[in-house]
C-alpha cells in the first residue's frame, strides 16, 4: 500500500513532442505528489508538485494531471527539448513526511 | 527553490576508514533532514530521517552504528560512514525540509571505497 508505481521505465520522444510519464498509488492518505528531475551524477531537483484537491497544475511546459478517484497522476512535458533528457521520479508524501518514490523514468529527447 | 549543499561531492577512501558527509540548508531552517542512498539506475532509498536535536530514525535494514547521523543544528546534518567497505560505495544524497515545505535535495556525494 506504500508503493508508487511509475511507467514507463524509459521513454524516447522526438524534439518538440509531448512526453508523458504516469504514476499510480494505493494509499489515500498521501497528501502531496511531487515530481523530481535528476541529471546523471546530480541530486534530484523539484520540478512541479500537486495536492490531491487539485486536478491539474501547469508550470511552463510542465503539467501534472491528477485523478484522485483513479489514484493516478501523470507528468506531461510539452514541446520536449533535448535539455529535458533526464531521469524523472514521481513521489508521494506519507503522513510522516517521508516520500515514497516511483522507480524512475529515463527520458531521452531526440533532436 | 531552497538550496541544499553537500560536501564533499566526491570522496575516495580506503577500506576500514571513516568518511563524513555534510549536508547544509543554505537559506532556510531545516527541521527535518533525510539521508538517501542511490545505486546506479535505481530510485532513491531512504536510509534515515533526522529531526534537529533528536536521534535519527533509521529505516529497516540500515545499520545505525555504521551510518552515524547527527543533526546538531537547523542548517547542518552529517552522515558518517564508519569502517567503510567497498559495498558501501554508492551515491549518497541528503534532503531537507522546513516545517511547511517540500523536500529539497543536495547535489549528492559519490563515495568510492577501495
Amino acid at each position: 500500500q506504500q508503493q508508487v508505481k511509475q511507467s514507463p521505465q524509459s521513454l524516447i520522444v522526438q524534439k518538440g513532442g509531448i512526453s508523458i510519464i504516469n504514476c499510480a498509488y494505493e494509499n489515500t492518505a498521501f497528501d502531496y505528489f511531487p515530481w523530481y528531475q535528476q541529471f546523471p551524477g546530480k541530486g534530484p531537483a523539484l520540478l512541479i508538485a500537486i495536492r490531491p484537491d487539485v486536478s491539474e497544475k501547469k508550470e511552463g511546459r510542465f503539467t501534472i494531471s491528477f485523478n484522485k478517484s483513479a489514484k493516478q497522476f501523470s507528468l506531461h512535458i510539452m514541446d520536449s527539448q533535448p535539455g529535458d533528457s533526464a531521469t524523472y521520479f514521481c513521489a508521494a508524501r506519507a503522513s510522516n513526511y517521508q516520500l515514497i518514490w516511483g522507480a524512475g523514468t529515463k527520458l531521452i529527447i531526440k533532436p | 527553490g531552497a538550496v541544499v549543499s553537500q560536501h564533499p561531492s566526491r570522496v575516495i577512501c580506503k577500506s576500514g576508514t571513516s568518511v563524513k558527509i555534510e549536508c547544509r540548508s543554505l537559506d532556510f531552517q531545516a527541521t527535518t533532514m533525510f539521508w538517501y542512498r542511490q545505486f546506479p539506475k535505481q530510485s532513491l532509498m531512504l536510509m534515515a530521517t533526522s529531526n534537529e536535536g533528536s536521534k535519527a530514525t533509521y529505516e529497516q535494514g540500515v545499520e545505525k552504528d555504521k551510518f552515524l547521523i547527527n543533526h546538531a543544528s537547523l542548517t547542518l546534518s552529517t552522515l558518517t560512514v564508519t569502517s567503510a567497505h567497498p559495498e558501501d560505495s554508492s551515491f549518497y544524497i541528503c534532503s531537507a525540509r522546513d516545517q511547511q515545505g517540500p523536500q529539497f535535495f543536495g547535489p549528492g556525494t559519490r563515495l568510492t571505497v577501495l
